[in-house]
């Protein structure tokens, strides 16, 4: 059974990078067959994808249009795990943030839902 | 982006009674070569990440009450639950898997009348 655990400071201050991980556990981080993403949720926003990370032979990372120019998404394979920095965050920013896995296709089949997710981590930017 | 619109925002439903929430989206998510709508829903309860219900518009989760029930193709989707328990009070979300970026649905409350 997959499990994902989120861990990262709950308060950031604006201008500053919001930092999180998620360690992983029944699964690897360098599958070739899943991807590793990150999810927000806000009143304002809803649910929103933000980005992920995949091996593929090498490593791939696809990011949100909104969110391109501060995101980077890493993964740790001597831990097992993946982690989210985002830079120059504001207000705008708080949010609950997730992570979660994808599994990717088979062929022309595709097994692209989220499951399953992190705990998650509310994350305030506030000074 | 694609954009995926639920309906109701809300809906109060008696116990024992049938919930039907739709979900739209603005391209067609059905995948011609196989066949497939790539289409799941989620449900989301208080403190809780979002569980997948039902994926390809249709399938259910392993584990997932057979009363609920996913209906649709192309852009208009369906979650029905047949006759609702207590526990299934919650946000309801769609989201579709076909494009990148992955979209939400604004989601969908769930309450007991």
């Amino acid at each position: 059974q997959v499990q994902l655990q989120q861990s990262g400071p709950g308060l950031v201050k604006p201008s500053q990078t919001l930092s999180l991980t998620c360690a992983i556990s029944g699964d690897s981080v360098s599958s070739n067959i899943v991807t590793w993403n990150w999810i927000r949720q806000s009143p304002s926003r809803g649910l929103e994808w933000l980005g992920r990370t995949y091996y593929r032979s090498k490593w791939y990372n696809d990011y949100a249009v909104s969110v391109r120019s501060r995101i980077t998404i890493n993964p740790d394979t001597s831990k097992n795990q993946f982690s989210l920095q985002l830079n120059s965050v504001t207000p705008e920013d708080s949010a609950m943030y997730y992570c979660a896995r994808a599994k990717d296709c088979s062929g022309d089949i595709c097994y692209r839902w989220f499951d399953p997710w992190g705990q998650g981590t509310l994350v305030t930017v506030t000074s | 982006d694609i954009v995926m619109t639920q309906s109701p925002d809300s809906l109060a439903v008696s116990l024992g009674e049938r919930a039907t929430i739709n979900c739209k989206s603005s391209q067609s998510v059905l995948h011609s070569s196989n066949n497939n709508n790539y289409l799941a829903w989620y449900r989301q309860k208080p403190g809780q990440p979002p569980k997948l219900l039902i994926y390809w518009a249709s399938t259910r989760e392993s584990g997932v009450p057979d009363r609920f029930s996913g209906s649709g193709s192309g852009t208009d989707f369906t979650l029905t639950i047949s006759s609702l328990q207590a526990e299934d009070v919650a946000v309801y979300y769609c989201q579709q898997y076909y494009y990148t970026p992955r979209t939400f649905g604004q989601g969908t409350r769930l309450e007991i009348k």
